[in-house]
């Protein structure tokens, strides 16, 4: 059974670049979470993806979108990045949702804005 | 507005001593509820889920509706227990949210 595996490991980019992050979900799942995970705290959920539809969003602005493929790999993109979006990126699978199914994490992308 | 708190971020006890370590939420409907756990070096992992109601390495959590807490437990803390400890809400309904806390550290002292 593979893992969840996130790419690229770490990332720099300046303010107002935009920014690609990838995921590849656990063998078998078809539903993906993004958080965003500053330091010092807990993830915050950014947004879910279920059968290529994003089924579920935190309270992250809209220059915050996703995208997951037929083939349950998911990306993350960020547009016109700020400061503040410096932060450790995760990636979570699980099967059919979220509501009583465990999620599996990946390792994360840090992401450092500069 | 849904919210998970855990209230301390720093929990020390020493080996062979009970732990608690607090979570409480606020959700108007029915929550599903999650303890995650982070070792050293280590991804983010599940721990326990309300609805099993199981207790896994020792550690045990009861939904508590009227006080809103599920509080994770364990009578005699070991050295291998010290990792960062999330306690995390998922909405319920089709369209899901996610709610962690800030953590807690635990830290089990020889």
């Amino acid at each position: 059974e593979t893992g969840v595996t996130q790419s690229p490991t770490h990332l720099i980019k300046t303010r107002g670049q935009q920014v690609t992050l990838r995921c590849s979900s656990q063998s078998g799942h078809n539903t993906v979470s993004w958080y965003q995970q500053a330091l010092g705290q807990g993830p915050q959920f950014i947004f879910q993806y279920y059968r290529e539809e994003e089924n579920g969003r935190g309270n992250f602005p809209p220059r915050f979108s996703g995208l997951q493929f037929p083939n349950y790999s998911s990306e993350l993109n960020v547009n016109a990045l700020e400061l503040d979006d410096s932060a450790l990126y995760l990636c979570a699978s699980s099967s059919v949702g979220l509501a009583g199914n465990e999620q599996f994490f990946g390792p994360g992308t840090r992401l450092t804005v500069l | 507005a849904q919210r998970v708190t855990q209230p301390e971020k720093l929990l020390s006890v020493f080996k062979g001593a009970p732990v608690e370590l607090k979570c409480n939420y606020s959700y108007s409907g029915s929550p599903e509820l999650f303890w995650y756990v982070q070792y050293s070096r280590q991804r983010l992992q599940l721990l326990l889920r309300h609805i099993s109601r199981e207790s896994i390495k020792g550690f045990t959590a009861d939904l508590n509706k009227g006080e809103t807490s599920f509080h994770l437990k364990k009578p005699f803390a070991q050295e291998e227990d010290s990792a960062m400890y999330y306690c995390a809400l998922v909405s319920s309904g089709g369209y899901q949210k996610v709610t962690f806390g800030i953590g807690t550290k635990l830290q089990v002292i020889p």
